[in-house]
């Protein structure tokens, strides 16, 4: 199985910085990996799909970048809503796995 | 209004099934590959199983390979998951998932239920 590390885990942060977020695949995947949100008690939410590509209503200062085996988020500039956690996910293949999660905090 | 609502969760002793259901509407249903995927307590997420649209192919987490099967009904817009030998370790929220396209692999998870809670405790 394709095991996914997401780093940090958790990065304090505040409104305005730029948050980058690093996620490895234990092997090749191409280009297929998605990123996650989730807020407290809310369903996630599929912010960018195909490593870089933005989903239809999720703001532009999300941005995915990388191939192969390592990819990243970037938030160019925290707005107060994005306190949440975030995931990757592979799609390249079954099972599809998640990694374990990183929590943007306030600082 | 695609909307996935999930039932059949609930509190069972370790070793015994439970039958997870999923009924959608507001989309094609059998144009979409479905997914399950869980979240235990104050945990992260964990996909359990995929379907793709026609049911010719099917994935599992290395968890649960033996133990669940998943199943849908295009004739009836409906996805389910039977549990078999329910551990401790399973307790968690179980979301229904749509999936971007009908093949289950190389897309994304869309549309998420709300989710159905199963707790396994003796």
């Amino acid at each position: 199985d394709i095991q996914m590390t997401q780093s940090p885990s958790s990065v304090p942060a505040s409104v305005g910085d730029r948050v980058t977020i690093t996620c490895r695949a234990s092997q090749h995947i191409s280009s297929w990996l998605v990123w996650y949100q989730q807020k407290s008690g809310q369903v996630p939410k599929v912010l960018i799909h195909a490593a870089t590509d933005l989903q239809s209503g999720v703001p532009s200062r999300f941005s995915g970048s990388g191939s192969g085996t390592d990819f990243t988020l970037t938030i160019s500039s925290l707005q107060p809503e994005d306190f949440a956690t975030y995931y990757c996910q592979q799609a390249y293949t079954f099972p599809q796995t998640f990694g374990q999660g990183t929590k943007v905090e306030v600082k | 209004e695609v909307q996935l609502v999930e039932s059949g969760g609930g509190l069972v002793q370790p070793g015994r099934s439970l039958r997870l259901s999923c009924a959608a509407s507001g989309f094609t249903f059998d144009d979409y590959a479905m997914h399950w995927v869980r979240q235990g307590p104050q945990k992260g997420l964990e996909w359990v199983s995929g379907i793709n649209w026609n049911s010719n192919s099917i994935g599992y987490a290395d968890s649960v390979k033996g133990r669940f099967t998943i199943s849908r009904d295009n004739a009836k817009n409906s996805l389910d998951l039977q549990m078999n030998s329910l551990r401790s370790e399973d307790t968690a929220l179980y979301y229904c998932v749509k999936g971007s396209n009908s093949w289950g692999k190389n897309g994304f998870f869309d549309v998420w239920g709300r989710g159905t809670l199963v707790t396994v405790s003796s």
